[in-house]
C-alpha cells in the first residue's frame, strides 16, 4: 500500500523553538509538498520540492524553510515557532505528468498538528 | 487568478438523503478537477477526478461532472450514510504542480 508518513501526529512547542516536521513517501514521487490547513481557509502551500535539493516557494513560505537531501524525504523546519504557526501541516507527493496531461494525484499524510505556546 | 469556490459548511443531513456539494472553479486553459475527502483524524485522499470538460468522475457512489460552460463541478451522491461523515475539498490543478483547493465542506450525516 502506498505511503505518505510524517513523524508526529502531534506536537506541543514554545515560542522561539526550532520545529522539524518530517515527511517520507515511499511510492518514489518526485515531487513532494508542504501545505498548511486552517479551519475557513483550505489548503496553502508552503513550499514545494520537484526533486532532491531542489525546492521552490508557495503561497506563505514566510517562517519556513524545507530540506529535500534524498528523494523520498522532505523536511518542513519552523526556525523561531511563533503562535500564529499554531496550525495542521500536511505534507503531499506526487508523480509528475508528462506535458499536456496534468492529471496528477496527491498522496497525503495524516498531517501534523503543531500547537505553538 | 486560478481560484476554487465550494460551498461553505456544514451540512447536516439524515442517512439516505441526497446530497449535492456545489463547486466553482475560475482558471485559464482546462485545468483537471478533483474531489478529495478527509475523513476524521486523516490526511485527504483522492475521491474521484476529471480531466476534461464532460467527463464524468465517480467514486463510492458519489459522482461529480466536468461543466465547462458554468466552470462548475458539482459533488452529488444519492444516498448518503453515516460513514460520509467527513470534509470535502474540490480542488484544480495547472501546471504540473500548482493544485488549488476550496476551503472545504464539512458534511455530517446523522443515523
Amino acid at each position: 500500500d502506498v505511503k505518505v508518513t510524517q513523524s508526529s501526529r502531534y506536537l506541543v512547542k514554545r515560542t522561539g523553538e526550532k520545529v522539524f516536521l518530517e515527511c517520507v513517501q515511499d511510492m518514489d514521487h518526485e515531487n513532494m509538498f508542504w501545505y498548511r490547513q486552517d479551519p475557513g481557509l483550505g489548503l496553502r502551500l508552503i513550499y514545494f520540492s520537484y526533486d532532491v535539493k531542489m525546492k521552490e516557494k508557495g503561497d506563505i513560505p514566510e517562517g519556513y524553510s524545507v530540506s529535500r537531501e534524498k528523494k523520498e524525504r522532505f523536511s518542513l523546519i519552523l526556525e523561531s515557532a511563533s503562535t500564529n504557526q499554531t496550525s495542521m501541516y500536511l505534507c503531499a507527493s506526487s508523480s509528475p505528468e508528462l506535458a499536456g496531461s496534468n492529471t496528477g494525484e496527491l498522496f497525503f499524510g495524516e498531517g501534523s498538528r503543531l500547537t505553538v505556546l | 487568478g486560478n481560484s476554487v469556490t465550494q460551498m461553505e459548511g456544514p451540512v447536516t443531513l439524515s442517512e439516505e438523503a441526497f446530497l449535492t456539494i456545489n463547486c466553482t472553479y475560475t482558471a485559464t486553459g482546462y485545468p483537471s478537477l478533483f474531489w478529495y475527502v478527509q475523513y476524521p483524524g486523516e490526511g485527504l485522499q483522492l475521491l474521484l477526478k476529471a480531466t476534461k470538460a464532460d467527463d464524468k468522475g465517480s467514486n463510492k457512489g458519489f459522482e461529480a461532472t466536468y461543466r465547462k460552460e458554468t466552470t462548475s463541478f458539482h459533488l452529488e451522491k444519492g444516498s448518503v450514510q453515516v460513514s460520509d461523515s467527513a470534509v470535502y475539498f474540490c480542488a484544480l490543478i495547472w501546471g504540473t504542480y500548482k493544485y488549488i483547493f476550496g476551503t472545504g465542506t464539512r458534511l455530517k450525516v446523522l443515523a
